[in-house]
Parts: structure tokens; C-alpha cells; sequence
């Protein structure tokens, strides 16, 4: 069973159109996390929740958003997608907040922008 | 701070061991191994907390110096469904998992 579902699996819009990613889980952990992973490279971090604490990284542009309105899901809004933000968005899942506990990763979202 | 993989990648032939190191300037709390195949996921493998650590299952085990400053994973009589990127990932303090560039593996029959 899937404990960590991403919606959509793809996920095309159009320059400038605002577009929102969804995530769930089922494993009831405090953390979740929003990576960003162009292709060919590492996955980088955008952002995370510990419980209803936002964590935002220094580089992400203010252009991504995010909210959590309760433990089970997470949304990334892009607010005016450019070009520079087709890649896979991976969410994750963590029990600890240090990274002394395994990451759960959703299927992703491959999202295109035309 | 990003780890640093080494090699960036690697071509076996189907039973041929590989080493996959990871290292960073700074001690770390942690060390986190990923696989990832292309369009999927990354899928865990393992985790190494304390220095001097080892762990493994099947063929696939890794290590972590006694400095925490390095990790090698090691994979044994590759077989195809080990062909993938692997990513370490180090924590570097509170709620932050930074991932390696990555080292894109390809086992041929």
C-alpha cells in the first residue's frame, strides 16, 4: 500500500500559471518535505514542516509556496511557473526531524511548463 | 553543505563489485543511502548514525569512518536491478537531509 501518494504523476502548465502539487501520507510523521530534482541531478531541498513549523530554504524563490493544513497532507503552489521549474517534485516523509531517520519518498510529480 | 560522490559513474559487468564513496568537509550526524531509477522515486537503502559503523543486507553494505566524514557503500556481485543513480544523503544539523550529486551505476549482462 502507498503510504506517501503524490498527485498528479504528471503535471503540465503553462508559463505563468499558477499550479499547485498534492501530497498525503498515511504514515503519520511529523516531518514532510518538498524536494525539487531537475533532471540528471541530486534532489534539493525546498522546504519542510515539522508538525506546523515551516522551514524554509535560504535559495528557494519566493515564487514556491507551501501549506499543511493538517498532519496528512502537504501542498507545493508554484505561483508563476517559469520554465526553470520543469523538474520532479519529490515529497517525503521523516518520523525525526534531524536526519537520523529514513526518508519516505512519494512516486513524484514530473511537471512541465510550456 | 553538498557531499561529494565519487565516482560519478560507474559500468560493471553482472557480477562485479562496485565502491561508491561520499564524503564532506564537516562531521556529520548521519548518513543516508538512496537508490533511484530513472523516473522513480529514490528508494532507501540504509542508514549509519555512529562512526566506525557498518551495516548490510544481501550483497549491498556501507560504512561510515570513525571521523563521520566519509561513508562507502559496497556492492557485491552486482546484478541488473542494481543499476540506478545512488545518492547519499548526510545530515548536517537539525531538519536537513543534503543529498550528493548522486553516482549513476549501469550493470550490463
Amino acid at each position: 500500500d502507498a503510504m506517501v501518494i503524490q498527485n498528479p504523476r504528471y503535471q503540465v502548465t503553462q508559463f505563468g500559471k499558477p499550479v499547485t502539487l498534492s501530497c498525503s501520507q498515511t504514515l503519520n510523521h511529523n516531518v514532510m518535505y518538498w524536494y525539487q530534482q531537475k533532471s540528471s541531478q541530486a534532489p534539493k531541498l525546498l522546504f519542510h514542516y515539522y508538525d506546523k513549523d515551516f522551514n524554509n530554504e535560504a535559495d528557494t524563490p519566493d515564487n514556491f509556496q507551501s501549506r499543511r493544513p493538517n498532519t496528512s497532507f502537504c501542498f507545493l503552489d508554484i505561483r508563476s511557473p517559469g520554465l526553470g521549474d520543469a523538474a520532479m517534485y519529490l515529497c517525503a516523509t521523516s518520523r525525526d526531524p534531524t536526519g537520523r531517520e529514513k526518508l519516505f519518498f512519494g512516486s513524484g510529480t514530473q511537471l512541465s511548463v510550456l | 553543505q553538498q557531499p561529494v560522490q565519487s565516482p560519478q559513474a560507474v559500468i560493471l559487468r553482472e557480477g562485479e563489485d562496485a565502491v561508491i564513496n561520499c564524503s564532506s568537509s564537516k562531521a556529520l550526524y548521519s548518513v543516508h543511502w538512496y537508490r533511484q531509477k530513472h523516473g522513480e522515486a529514490p528508494v532507501f537503502l540504509m542508514i549509519l548514525l555512529k562512526g566506525g559503523e557498518q551495516k548490510g543486507h544481501d550483497k549491498i553494505s556501507a560504512s561510515f569512518n570513525e571521523k563521520k566524514q566519509q561513508s562507502s557503500l559496497y556492492l557485491t556481485a552486482s546484478q541488473l536491478s542494481y543499476s540506478g543513480t545512488y545518492f547519499c544523503g548526510t545530515g548536517q544539523g537539525a531538519q536537513k537531509l543534503v543529498f550528493g550529486q548522486g553516482t549513476r551505476l549501469t550493470i550490463n549482462p
